[in-house]
């Protein structure tokens, strides 16, 4: 069974950069998928913040892409990311999740999302 | 806003089948279908416009034609009221798009 687990701060000043894991039990993320973020702002729909491939290739919602990091650690079987120069309108659930394959929105496995606040 | 565009809300009665749609899928590939109940991560329940994930009722169903993707679900029950998300890749700006969030209400 395939499990996703966030991990982070949930409070991070603004301006400051946000820093989540999602650790990843049940399949080696090093035998294939991609493994994506999405984000969910409180009471609002969901957003592709972007993913990596094993083999360290990204791909970014252009909206973010200035903002955002995603990295892999295959030793620990978890990714990460990082969000920099976060402002009120980051404040949302975190979610990571796997990814299908890279042109698909075909996510099968979710963790159970972490909030992350923003504040000023 | 997003660029694939959902009812805000629909309802029906138990036992009832109702379709939800989602505008706007002519550019993309592959729709998938979310449901989200409160406060718990989504759950895929359609990819690839009408493959369902191991688990998953035959009664949620996927259909696509011309530029709008739907859902349908037969035999409503007060378990499916949640929200729900049509999803895509966008081959032309790269990335995933979600439609805005459809709440499904079981009077």
């Amino acid at each position: 069974q395939v499990q996703l687990q966030e991990s982070g701060p949930g409070l991070v000043k603004s301006s400051e950069t946000l820093s989540l894991t999602c650790g990843v039990s049940g399949y080696s993320i090093s035998s294939g998928y991609y493994w994506g973020w999405i984000r969910q702002p409180p009471g609002k729909g969901l957003e592709w913040i972007g993913n990596i491939y094993k083999s360290g290739s990204t791909s970014y919602n252009p909206s973010l892409k200035s903002r955002v990091t995603i990295s892999l650690d295959t030793s620990k079987n978890q990714f990460s990311l990082r969000l920099s120069s976060v402002t009120a309108a980051d404040t949302a659930v975190y979610y990571c999740a796997r990814q299908a394959t890279k042109y698909s929105s075909h996510f099968d496995y979710w963790g159970q999302g972490t909030l992350v606040t923003v504040s000023s | 806003q997003s660029a694939l565009t959902q009812p805000a809300s629909v309802s029906g009665s138990p036992g009832q089948s109702l379709t939800i749609s989602c505008t706007g899928t002519t550019d993309y590939n592959y729709v998938s279908w979310y449901q989200q109940h409160p406060g718990k991560a989504p759950k895929l329940i359609i990819y690839d416009v009408i493959n369902r994930p191991s688990g998953i009722s035959n009664r949620f169903s996927g259909s696509q034609s011309g530029n709008t993707a739907s859902l349908t679900i037969s035999g409503l029950q007060t378990e499916d009221e949640a929200d729900y998300y049509c999803s895509s890749y966008a081959s032309s700006s790269s990335l995933v798009v979600f439609g805005g969030g459809t709440k499904l209400t079981v009077l």
